[in-house]
């Protein structure tokens, strides 16, 4: 079975200063890797997609991620944090069902707080 | 409205009554999910249809959850002689296609129903 391990259950930054969401992944081939953002009261968004066709990926917001398979690693990060940035994180892995279709494994979170 | 609906938005229910909660999925949308999330944890898989097919169910923690698409549109999730363990936010999500992993098809999630057991 896939999993994925988010290292750090809070990461408190300032606005303006650089975000660090990490996560290392378990799987036994070339995984599909996901982070989602939960906002309160608020349904899950993706924020963006490991493809396989680049190491690095670009989401929305200004949020990227970098895949390196040698770390198991998938970690989230943004340049500058903004009080809007504020949120629950999930690091997710994507398993093919046997049934078919896709069935996603999320992380516990990552509680993000911005600082002013 | 266009996104995933579910209803109700809380359900306060004693131990052993049964539950009944419901999901509006995207119109045309073939897939769809059903996650468990309890407090401070992650989603967890329930189960997932293909239309009115439920291809998996695996996640389901016991025999008294039970899931139906009838039409393939609206789900139901009933939860039976609730227990206390089993207050947790449903998560309902739908997508185009059975691959919602792609951005061409990306997976659309509501807003949940919280369940408290009392």
């Amino acid at each position: 079975a896939q999993s994925v391990t988010q290292l750090d259950s809070h990461v408190s930054v300032s606005e303006g200063t650089p975000v660090l969401l990490r996560c290392n992944y378990s799987s036994s081939y070339s995984p599909s890797l996901f982070w989602y953002v939960q906002h309160p009261n608020k349904g899950l968004q993706l924020l963006l997609k490991y493809t396989s066709a680049a190491t690095l990926v670009k989401g929305i917001n200004g949020f990227e991620a970098e895949f390196k398979k040698s770390e198991t690693s998938f970690h989230l990060t943004k340049p500058s944090a903004h009080m809007s940035d504020a949120a629950e994180y999930f690091c997710v892995v994507s398993e093919i069902l046997t049934g078919g279709g896709n069935k996603l494994t999320f992380g516990t979170g990552t509680q993000l707080k911005v600082e002013l | 409205g266009a996104g995933v609906s579910q209803s109700p938005r809380y359900k306060v229910a004693k131990r052993g009554q049964d539950v009944a909660l419901r999901c509006d999925p995207i119109s045309g949308h073939v897939s769809l999910f059903w996650y468990q999330q309890a407090l401070g944890q992650g989603p967890e898989f329930l189960t997932y249809f293909q239309n009115e097919a439920q291809l998996d169910k695996s996640g389901l923690p016991s025999d008294r959850f039970f899931a139906e698409r009838p039409e393939g549109s609206v789900s139901t999730l009933k939860i039976q002689r609730t227990q206390q363990e089993d207050s947790a936010v449903y998560l309902c999500a739908s997508s185009f296609d059975p691959a919602p992993s792609s951005y061409n098809s990306p997976l659309h999630f509501g807003n949940g129903t919280r369940l408290t057991v009392t």
